[in-house]
């Protein structure tokens, strides 16, 4: 197990609402990132923060939005949610400010409805 | 240019015989290639990783062979047990770290 932790667990929204899913990171690291697996397909790159600035972006809209905070924690938020949104969240924290050795949480189960 | 490929989309082996993945990407500016497991529910764990400065990798059971020329990389899983079942995906990654790309990944099913 990593010291990645994600809440909530699973989670039911309809369509057009907002959702903030939150990470907490391994101690040590200071950079998060987000990713969003569809059934069965593989992580697609949503996001990365380092030290709490927005350090690169995936192919997703601005609906989607995130935020890290001083103690490296991190939140995903996406608004007007739609039936696509359906998916396993994840994040991943790492040292340093680049994607190398990532360690994953257990991911946020969203489905839209 | 940003993908990555992966086969075999699903693989069936034996115990104790040898699992093989193999993944190839077109950016040339990737420079960091990780296996991942992932159970059920669970999150990808990383597995084993390798740099395009060597051409093998050995941790344990697990073995990447990398192919710089061809822009290929493969996951050897040596002595294969049931405990192995899941789903692996290749990555890769560049040095900016603002790109890093999953394969589609491979349902491995372990027979006892």
């Amino acid at each position: 197990e990593t010291g990645v932790t994600q809440s909530p667990t699973h989670l039911i929204k309809t369509r057009g609402q907002q959702v903030t899913l939150r990470c907490s990171s391994q101690s040590g690291h200071n950079t998060v990132s987000w990713y969003q697996q569809a059934l069965g397909q593989g992580p697609q790159f949503i996001f990365q923060y380092y030290r709490e600035e927005e350090n690169g972006r995936g192919n997703f809209p601005p609906r989607f939005s995130g935020l890290q905070f001083p103690n490296y924690s991190s939140e995903l938020n996406v608004n007007a949610l739609e039936l696509d949104d359906s998916a396993l969240y994840l994040c991943a924290s790492n040292a340093g400010g680049i994607a190398y050795e990532q360690y994953f949480g257990p991911g946020t189960r969203l489905t839209v409805t | 240019q940003q993908q990555v490929k992966q086969s075999p989309q699903s693989l069936i082996v034996q115990k104790g015989g040898i699992s093989i993945i193999n993944c190839a990407y077109e950016n040339t500016a990737f420079d960091y290639f990780p296996w991942y497991q992932q159970f059920p529910g669970k999150g990808p764990a990383l597995l084993i990783a390798i740099r395009p400065d060597v051409s093998e990798k050995k941790e344990g059971r697990f073995t990447i062979s990398f192919n710089k020329s061809a822009k290929q990389f493969s996951l050897h899983i040596m002595d294969s047990q049931p405990g192995d079942s899941a789903t692996y995906f290749c990555a890769a990654g560049d040095s900016d770290g603002q790109n890093f790309v999953f394969g589609p990944g491979t349902r491995l099913s372990v027979l006892p």
